[in-house]
């Protein structure tokens, strides 16, 4: 049974950088995509960006000046970082797995609230 | 990018009754290369992530009921859940994996 848990600070100040780690379990690490998705009120469901095992990444274009990701398939963790966070950053953070050739996501972890406020 | 619009944002439906939800998207999800669909359909009960139902537009998730299926080609979609259940309430969204970025429908929400 594959299990995915977002880890990080649920409160980053505005400006600051916001990390957010996931870690897996119970299944294969390689061969998957994988994937950060937030979700606000304000804006439904967003896709962020995967990082593919192998390290290679592909960002959303809106966001893409101010996310990096990175993976630890020793741990079998990645990692989110999304700087120069702002109040419109507050949202329900969702890591997920892609499968081996399409972007659909049939795994999720459970989601971790951030709010951005000073 | 691609944008997907649901239809209706809210509906309520009687327990044993059909509810459709439709899904339109703003350009073909139909890939000429191997005739699928890209558009996938998931289910989101309050305090949890969305759990997926339907893939390749009408391909059902293993362990979905079969009350759940998914039509539709091209640019237009729906979800239909044959006779509803108490425990499907909740939201429901399409979502794109034709291109990126990866986009969702604004959602559904199912009330009974």
């Amino acid at each position: 049974q594959v299990r995915l848990q977002e880890s990080g600070p649920g409160l980053v100040k505005p400006l600051e950088t916001l990390s957010l780690t996931c870690t897996v379990s119970g299944g294969s690490f390689s061969t998957y995509y994988w994937s950060w998705i937030r979700q606000s009120p304000g804006k439904g469901l967003e896709w962020i960006g995967y990082i593919y095992y192998t390290g290679t990444t592909i960002y959303n274009p809106s966001l893409q000046s101010r996310v990096t990701m990175s993976i630890d398939t020793s741990k079998n963790q990645f990692s989110l970082d999304l700087n120069s966070v702002s109040a419109a950053d507050t949202a329900t953070y969702f890591c997920a797995r892609g499968t081996p050739t399409v972007q659909f996501w049939s795994h999720w972890g459970q989601g971790t609230l951030v709010t951005v406020s000073s | 990018d691609i944008v997907l619009t649901q239809s209706p944002e809210s509906l309520a439906v009687s327990l044993g009754e059909r509810a459709t939800i439709n899904c339109k998207s703003s350009q073909s999800l139909l890939y000429n290369s191997d005739k699928k669909n890209y558009l996938a359909w998931y289910q989101q009960s309050p305090g949890h992530p969305p759990k997926l139902l339907i893939y390749w537009a009408s391909n059902r998730e293993s362990g979905v009921p079969d009350r759940f299926s998914g039509g539709g080609s091209g640019t237009d979609f729906t979800l239909t859940i044959a006779s509803l259940q108490a425990e499907d309430v909740g939201n429901y969204y399409c979502q794109q994996y034709y291109t990126s970025p990866y986009t969702f429908g604004q959602g559904t929400k199912l009330e009974i």
